[in-house]
């Protein structure tokens, strides 16, 4: 099956952008859903499809997709959004599902 | 609202079988656009996808564990479960229950998968 590329750690100071990415051959055709985790948390859902947010998610998070590389942005970076980012999507090859290893968000 | 829970021993003993249900209330596990997964996180691990089951009983494995796990549903019961053979230290992790949702864009931009509702986890601990 196959993978999906995260950066191990990226950090924004408080009220900046910033730019989470995730790469895969699996993106080729597949939109990527974004999960954010906090510490002794399960994951929650914060983004999906084409422009799609669950009810109650802040507009500052957004997501893009280009070719093989999806994004999820944080406009004005909050003290709150400091967790663990992960990125998944549909396998096409086996329809199956993955995940990336996730990124760790500090908000300095 | 769609509530998910986890249930099942906290301790297995290795090589022996975990067992782990799934409850799902506030809404009908038999609905047509969804499917049931099972996602599980080794202590400061990321996250790994073990399976999903649909409403009438098919099945998706990650290949990695394809031939140690099966998955049941029980509609009248409103729970899915799991079941994983021949358990090592290796499997020690939060088991995550999850509603996962299957689409595709009309205009054949593209598909996406989601998991929108999640169970709190469990702890299941590997003892030698």
């Amino acid at each position: 099956s196959s993978e999906l590329t995260q950066d191990p750690a990226v950090s924004v100071a408080l009220g900046q952008t910033v730019r989470i990415t995730c790469q895969g051959d699996s993106l080729r055709g597949n939109y990527a859903s974004w999960y954010q985790q906090k510490p002794g948390q399960a994951p929650m859902l914060v983004f999906y499809g084409k422009n799609l947010r669950p009810s109650g998610i802040p507009d500052r998070f957004s997501g893009s997709t280009s070719g093989h590389t999806a994004s999820l942005t944080i406009t004005g970076a909050q003290a709150e959004d400091e967790a663990d980012y992960y990125c998944n999507s549909r396998d096409t090859n086996f329809n199956h599902v993955v995940f990336g290893g996730g990124t760790k968000l500090t908000v300095l | 609202q769609l509530q998910l829970q986890e249930s099942g021993p906290g301790l297995v003993k290795s090589s022996e079988t975990l067992s782990l249900t799934c409850t799902v209330s506030g809404d009908s596990i038999y609905i047509v656009n969804y499917y049931w997964g099972w996602i599980r996180q080794a202590p400061g691990k990321g996250l790994e996808w073990i399976g999903s089951i649909y409403y009438n009983g098919n099945t998706y494995r990650n290949p990695t564990l394809n031939s140690r796990v099966a998955m049941s549903i029980d509609t009248s019961k409103n729970q899915f479960s799991l079941k994983m053979t021949s358990l090592t230290a290796a499997d020690t992790a939060v088991y995550y229950c999850a509603r996962e949702s299957r689409a595709s864009y009309a205009d054949s931009s593209g598909q996406y998968l989601t998991l929108d509702s999640w169970g709190q986890g469990t702890l299941v601990t590997v003892s030698s």
